[in-house]
């Protein structure tokens, strides 16, 4: 089944304890990318990576930091979380481009405080 | 102003009704436009794209108008079912890259 799987689901952690979050993705899909999806704000790009080794910030890349060794596995780094990272958090595949469908995984609470 | 811009509702219909969310968006060039739903605290998934001749699935009818900028999405004969948050995406035009609106909540009752 094609799937893009997130893990933790749900986590709660404490000020400046450094977490990763994992994402990985079946479908052979270059473009991978990382969303949080707060109230009145929608969904904003936090990093996004075009193939293996190429990452770039996307709107709200503060605070975090993204690897692409492999091509489907993209972990979000948070090396000192804050309460304002506290958000619903997407990581997301696509083939590339911007007419292609994107796949989402199921979410990441991550509440920090 | 923001690049995509949605009415965030939400929008209470009866079973049956029709309803119809607009979409406005600020880059003149864009060429790729979707609608994406959203069921609560899950993940988005594709609606359907949007067409510059309009198209349909089923019950949905997403159309384009260029000259306003906007996309719009008709729901036909809604369903307790279609109960979500609709959002519209759009290309940017800050790089290769797709931007969400925050979305407009439908809820549909019996």
């Amino acid at each position: 089944e094609a799937q893009v799987t997130q893990n933790p689901r749900y986590l709660i952690t404490v000020t400046g304890k450094k977490l990763t979050v994992t994402c990985s993705q079946n479908m052979n899909h270059e473009y991978m990318s990382w969303y949080r999806q707060d109230p009145g704000l929608g969904l904003r790009q936090i990093y996004y990576s075009m193939n293996v080794e190429v990452t770039d910030k996307g709107d709200v890349p503060e605070g975090y930091k993204v690897s692409r060794k492999e091509k489907r596995n993209f972990p979000l780094i948070l090396e000192s979380p804050s309460p304002n990272q506290t958000s619903l958090y997407f990581c997301a595949s696509s083939l590339g481009g911007t007419g292609n469908t994107i796949y989402f995984g199921e979410g990441s609470w991550l509440t920090v405080v | 102003r923001k690049e995509v811009e949605q009415d965030p509702g939400p929008f209470n219909v009866p079973e049956g009704a029709t309803v119809a969310f607009n979409c406005t968006y600020s880059n003149s060039a864009s060429q790729s436009f979707f609608w994406y739903r959203q069921d609560c605290r899950k993940e988005p998934k594709l609606l359907m794209s949007v067409y510059s001749s309009g198209n349909e699935d089923g019950r949905f009818t997403a159309q384009l108008n260029r000259a306003s900028q906007y996309i719009s999405l008709l729901i036909r004969d809604s369903k307790l079912s279609d109960s979500a948050t609709y959002l519209c995406v759009v290309n940017s035009e800050y790089g290769n890259k797709l931007v969400f609106g925050a979305g407009t909540i439908l809820r549909v009752k019996s």
